[in-house]
């Protein structure tokens, strides 16, 4: 089974302060995304990778930025985190390009204060 | 605009019925739609996937219809149980390279 993982399951964080949220993949799945979730706007794309060091904006990716330095580890920063960043966040990962399901990890509840 | 709507108000069914739940889009022409299931506090599980140019998938007590002129996804489950309770979300890739976007999700309530 493709596991998703995510440094953390709840996170609380000061304005200002850079976050780091972690998520690795263990099936060698070359996409990578970072979603956010909030009531009423539904999963909304903040970045994607198609292979290692690459990376592509999303639909919200103002404010955050990703690395992936390894095939199996994709992070997002909140450079400077601000109390309109609170939300659920949930990474996810596809076996390639192509017509292929995403797996999601179990996402990360962070409240900024 | 571009748009992806599905019901926000819950869905209540008995026990044993079969669920319907509706994904409308608008001004995007997609190659294929996803559905997946969301347990509270959970990350979404895929389930089942539907091309452009099939009318209909089926998985086990589930069925996913796809009607491009319509714009419009139905997503069955057939002989409800309580299990089945949770937030189904409908997403469509609008560019062939998985970026998906998702609807809001209907929430799915079985009761015995």
């Amino acid at each position: 089974d493709v596991k998703v993982t995510q440094s953390s399951r709840y996170l609380v964080k000061r304005t200002g302060e850079k976050v780091f949220l972690e998520c690795v993949q263990d099936m060698d799945h070359e996409n990578m995304f970072w979603y956010r979730q909030d009531p009423g706007l539904g999963l909304r794309l903040i970045y994607f990778s198609y292979d290692v060091k690459m990376k592509e904006k999303g639909d919200i990716p103002e404010g955050y930025s990703v690395s992936r330095e390894k095939k199996e580890r994709f992070s997002l920063i909140l450079e400077s985190a601000s109390t309109n960043q609170t939300s659920m966040y949930l990474c996810a990962s596809s076996p390639a390009a192509g017509v292929y399901e995403q797996y999601f990890g179990p996402g990360t509840r962070l409240t900024v204060t | 605009s571009q748009k992806i709507e599905q019901n926000s108000e819950a869905l209540n069914i008995q026990e044993g019925k079969t669920a319907t739940l509706t994904c409308n889009y608008t001004n995007y022409s997609p190659a294929y739609l996803q559905w997946y299931r969301q347990d509270p506090g959970r990350g979404p599980v895929f389930l089942l996937l539907i091309r452009e140019n099939e009318k209909e998938k089926r998985k086990e007590r589930l069925k996913v219809t796809f009607d491009t002129t319509l714009k419009q996804s139905l997503f069955h489950i057939t002989a409800s149980q309580p299990a089945d309770s949770a937030t189904y979300l409908c997403a469509l890739d609008r560019t062939g390279f998985q970026k998906l976007v998702f609807g809001t999700g209907t929430r799915l309530l079985v009761s015995p």
